[in-house]
C-alpha cells in the first residue's frame, strides 16, 4: 500500500527564515507525491506535485519540494517564510485510482 | 485551476436527524469525486469514492447505510449523513481529479463542519 509519513506534528519558524517541512514515502513503484496545505476550516489547497523528471519542483506561493529517491523523501521548502505560510499542511501520495492518501499534517507556525 | 463547490459549510443539526452535503465541479466534468472526513487537527481519511452513474466505493469500516452517496450527474456528487450522532461530528471534504492523466492532482472543496447535537 502508498502511504507517506509526516514525522514532525510541528514545525516553528521565524518570518524570513527558511522552512522545512519533511514527509517521507512508501511506495510500490513510481511515486506520485503531492504537498497541500489547509487554512483554518478551509478546503485543501494544490501546493504542488511530483510526477516524473526533475527532481525539484516549484510549486505556488514560493514554495518548492525536492524529491529524493535513495532516501524516499519529498520534503517541501521555502527559502524565506512568511507570517501568512501558517497553516497545516499534508503530504500525499496517489495510487493508480487517483486516490490521494494523506500523511497526519505538519502545523505550520511562522512568528512575527 | 478547477474549482469544486461544496455545501454547506457549516451545518448544526439534532441527534437523529439527516444532512446531506453537495459537492459540485463548476468548471469540469467530474466522473470520479472523493469523499474526505478529518478530525480536529488530525489527517484525512478517505471514505468513499462516488462514480458518475454506478455505486460508490466504500473504504474499509465506513457504514455505507449511513453516509449514502450519490453521483448524480457528472457535475454533481452527494454525501447523506443519516441518523446523525454527535460521533458524526466532524469536517468532510470532497475532491475530484478534472481529468483522466496519470499527473492529475484532486481539487477539493472547502469542507463542511458538521456539528450533531
Amino acid at each position: 500500500a502508498q502511504s507517506v509519513a509526516q514525522p514532525e506534528d510541528q514545525v516553528n519558524v521565524a518570518e524570513g527564515n527558511p522552512l522545512t517541512v519533511k514527509c517521507t514515502y512508501s511506495v510500490s513503484g513510481n511515486p506520485y507525491l503531492f504537498w497541500y496545505v489547509q487554512y483554518p476550516n478551509r478546503g485543501l489547497q494544490f501546493l504542488l506535485k511530483y510526477i516524473t523528471g526533475d527532481n525539484l519542483v516549484k510549486g505556488s506561493y514560493g514554495f518548492e519540494a525536492e524529491f529524493n529517491k535513495s532516501q524516499t523523501s519529498f520534503h517541501l521548502k521555502k527559502p524565506s517564510a512568511l507570517v501568512s505560510d501558517s497553516a497545516l499542511y499534508f503530504c500525499a501520495v496517489r495510487d493508480h485510482d487517483y486516490k490521494l492518501s494523506f500523511g497526519a499534517g505538519t502545523t505550520v507556525t511562522v512568528r512575527a | 485551476g478547477a474549482v469544486v463547490s461544496q455545501h454547506p459549510s457549516w451545518v448544526i443539526c439534532k441527534s437523529g436527524t439527516s444532512v446531506k452535503i453537495e459537492c459540485r465541479s463548476l468548471d469540469f466534468q467530474a466522473t470520479t469525486m472523493f469523499w474526505y472526513r478529518q478530525f480536529p487537527k488530525q489527517s484525512l481519511m478517505l471514505m468513499a469514492t462516488s462514480n458518475e452513474g454506478s455505486k460508490a466505493t466504500y473504504e474499509q469500516g465506513v457504514e455505507k447505510d449511513k453516509f449514502l452517496i450519490n453521483h448524480a450527474s457528472l457535475t454533481l456528487s452527494t454525501l447523506t449523513v443519516t441518523s446523525a450522532h454527535p460521533e458524526d461530528s466532524s469536517f468532510y471534504i470532497c475532491g475530484g481529479p478534472p481529468g483522466q492523466g496519470t499527473g492529475e492532482k484532486l481539487f477539493f472543496g472547502s469542507g463542511t463542519q458538521l456539528s450533531v447535537l
